[in-house]
């Protein structure tokens, strides 16, 4: 079965420090997500893509965050410069068309600590 | 935006034991979602319901639309169903989720 992968697993970084969070996305599915959920909190939407732009994002993705769709496969999340709040799960979800439509499909995650 | 419930916020079962998750939205919904968020804190899709009714296994649920709740049940729990139950309706462009049921079975 088609899945979401995201890597790497676990990163931990320095404050002030640039990290890359990659993600494949299902092949066939055109919208793309990043949410984070901070530990013990609930999942947390951040931003959604679609057509190589972003087309919403929440008031978490400020001009620290940024993402790309380098090539025809993967989904990447920039923070440019880490602060220890932005510790945190990562996941990357993606669907065939909106989400009101149709089912996300979420990846394992990346655990993000900043130290 | 939309608001998300979930009842209760804390279960304890012994093994065996049977239980309902309850999900509360306060507006009208075109999708919603169970999740399993496991020990390693990945989350595992169970459901996509915007109405009706599914099982799969032990696990089923129902989404009664026109009056605003979901309901996950799971039958015969087994130590490895312990975990927080997320669900989640469409926002705007996006899964909003609730804070979720912690489940844990205990041999």
């Amino acid at each position: 079965e088609p899945e979401v992968t995201q890597t790497p697993s676990h990163q931990v970084t320095q404050m002030g420090q640039e990290v890359i969070l990659r993600c494949v996305p299902i092949s066939n599915h055109l919208y793309f997500y990043w949410y984070r959920q901070i530990l013990g909190q609930k999942v947390e939407f951040l931003v959604s893509f679609y057509n190589n732009e972003i087309s919403e994002k929440s008031e978490i993705f400020d001009d620290q965050f940024s993402v790309e769709r380098p090539d025809g496969s993967n989904f990447t999340l920039k923070i440019r410069s880490t602060k220890l709040e932005d510790s945190a799960m990562y996941f990357c979800a993606s669907t065939q068309g909106g989400v009101y439509l149709y089912e996300q499909y979420f990846g394992p995650g990346t655990r993000l600590t900043v130290t | 935006g939309i608001q998300v419930e979930q009842s209760p916020p804390d279960l304890i079962l012994q093994e065996g034991a049977n239980s309902t998750l309850r999900c509360n939205f306060s507006d009208s919904v075109n999708n919603l979602q169970w999740f399993h968020q496991n020990p390693w804190g990945q989350l595992i899709n169970l459901f996509y319901i915007p109405s009706g009714t599914k099982q799969n296994g032990r696990l089923s649920a129902t989404t009664v639309a026109t009056e605003r709740y979901s309901l996950l049940y799971i039958s015969s729990s087994q130590t490895t169903d312990s975990g927080v139950y997320f669900c989640a309706v469409d926002g705007k462009d996006a899964l909003n989720f609730g804070k979720g049921t912690s489940l844990l079975v205990t041999p």
